[in-house]
């Protein structure tokens, strides 16, 4: 069965530091796709970065990097000098059956809310 | 370009009513899907559509819920007969038709629908 995973509930990071959020994905399907979303307290869904299975370096978009570990089903992402507008809910989601076409459905994780301290 | 619209953003029910949620995908996007969040929770798959086609609906309650994306016009999420339990943030996401992309959803601001 597909699914995925976000073990941390809430972190707490200083202002300026670096943060990584944890995410384990897991899948049967050779070909997926693996995306980190964030949602403010306004609630609208931000896509932030994506990873596919057979890529084969990291993903980055600006101060988002994805540490894509296939091995080990990871797809941590790694915010880079954290600023008080990333605190949000993020989360990581998986897209299955991906074939050619681009109709495929997320699953999502959990969620982890992330709190920025000045 | 405008993003993907959803709409009303904000729906108040009292329970027995439906409740009918709109959305427009971006422009160029011919595939839309609806998710639903509940308080504290990531979003739950339900359906996803092409213009005049339910391709997928396997995340839908069996019953009181439906779903379409006619020819013209935006697509329409409709939940008859209301429950407290059917009160969720409600998103719609398109994505292109182009294979080869990163197969990303866009994802609408979201409908907010409270059942009293």
């Amino acid at each position: 069965a597909q699914k995925i995973t976000q073990t941390q509930p809430g972190m707490f990071v200083q202002e300026k530091e670096a943060v990584t959020l944890d995410c384990t994905y897991d899948t049967s399907d050779p070909s997926y796709g693996l995306f980190w979303y964030k949602q403010p307290s306004s609630g609208e869904m931000i896509f932030l970065i994506y990873q596919g299975s057979y890529d084969q370096q990291n993903a980055t978009e600006g101060r988002y990097s994805l540490n894509f570990q296939k091995a080990r089903k990871s797809a941590n992402l790694v915010i880079s000098a954290s600023q008080l507008g990333d605190s949000a809910m993020y989360f990581c989601a998986m897209r299955v059956n991906p074939g050619y076409s681009s109709a495929s459905k997320i699953i999502f994780g959990s969620g982890t809310r992330l709190s920025i301290r000045p | 370009n405008a993003g993907v619209m959803q709409n009303p953003r904000h729906l108040v029910r009292r329970r027995g009513q439906e409740a009918r949620l709109r959305c427009s995908p971006m422009k160029g996007h011919s595939h839309v899907y609806w998710y639903r969040q509940l308080p504290e929770e990531g979003l739950k798959f339900m359906v996803y559509l092409q213009k005049e086609n339910i391709i997928d609906e396997s995340g839908m309650p069996k019953e009181r819920f439906s779903a379409e994306f006619p020819k013209e016009g935006p697509s329409i999420l409709r939940i008859q007969q209301v429950v407290r339990g059917d009160s969720a943030a409600y998103f719609c996401a398109s994505s292109p038709r182009t294979s080869g992309s990163t197969d990303t959803q866009y994802f609408g601001p979201g409908t907010r629908l409270t059942v009293l």
